[in-house]
């Protein structure tokens, strides 16, 4: 079945560091692609998406680009502030339904991010 | 415009035990969907539910059962509760439709803390 593999985390940075971290994905179908962001002892956040190969989907100043040929969609950042520390979640979701369902999503594991001053 | 409420926010039950979650959409949305979070993992999909119906369920057993009432707001029972049952239980909700091609964003609520001692 369709499954979303990102890199184990934790993962430190100091502020100002250049971010990249990797989603791989297995999917029959032609899926929509995701990058969600969890704060502590909150809920989800969609922090991006793209939907087609190629594309690439951006906000807050992450990027993440829709690599078909590669099954990948690595998340982005330039220049990391503290304030980004948080858990991230890479997910996809099969446009066709899963279980029956429409647009339901699988994660991965989720990284999660510390950023030091 | 209100978002996702979830009820309570954290609950202590013992094995064997039943449990019931709440959740309250987003104005305006039809569709809820549920996700158990365990420690350290990424969400995985319960079920959803459309217009009071379930419109498709993830690989969870039947003792994990749900309800959508007329207002669109949700609950997720659990029976005969598993140690493995403690996890994080989020609710997400969206405007979507039964066999729907596109994707609709889903929006979470902060989620119920479930542990099963």
């Amino acid at each position: 079945g369709d499954s979303v593999t990102q890199m184990e985390g934790p993962v430190t940075l100091s502020e100002e560091a250049f971010l990249t971290i990797n989603c791989t994905y297995t999917a029959t179908g032609y899926p929509s692609l995701f990058w969600y962001v969890q704060y502590p002892g909150e809920g989800l956040q969609l922090l991006l998406k793209a939907t087609k190969a190629d594309d690439k989907g951006s906000n807050k100043g992450f990027e993440a680009t829709y690599r078909k040929e590669t099954t990948s969609f690595h998340l982005e950042k330039g220049s990391v502030q503290v304030s980004d520390s948080a858990v991230y979640f890479c997910a996809l979701t099969d446009p066709r339904g899963y279980g029956g369902s429409q647009g339901n999503l699988i994660f991965g594991k989720g990284t999660k991010l510390s950023v030091k001053p | 415009e209100t978002g996702v409420t979830q009820s309570p926010t954290h609950l202590i039950k013992t094995r064997g035990q039943q449990v019931t979650l709440r959740c309250s959409s987003q104005s305006g949305h039809n569709t809820v969907s549920w996700y158990q979070q365990a420690l350290g993992q990424g969400p995985q999909f319960i079920f959803q539910y459309y217009r009071e119906e379930e419109n498709g369920r993830g690989n969870f057993p039947p003792r994990f059962s749900g309800l959508q009432f007329p207002n669109y707001s949700s609950e997720l029972n659990v029976n005969a509760l598993e140690l493995d049952d403690s996890a994080l239980y989020l609710c997400a909700s969206s405007l979507g439709g039964r066999g729907a091609s596109s994707y609709n964003e889903q929006f979470f609520g902060p989620g119920t803390r479930l542990t099963v001692l």
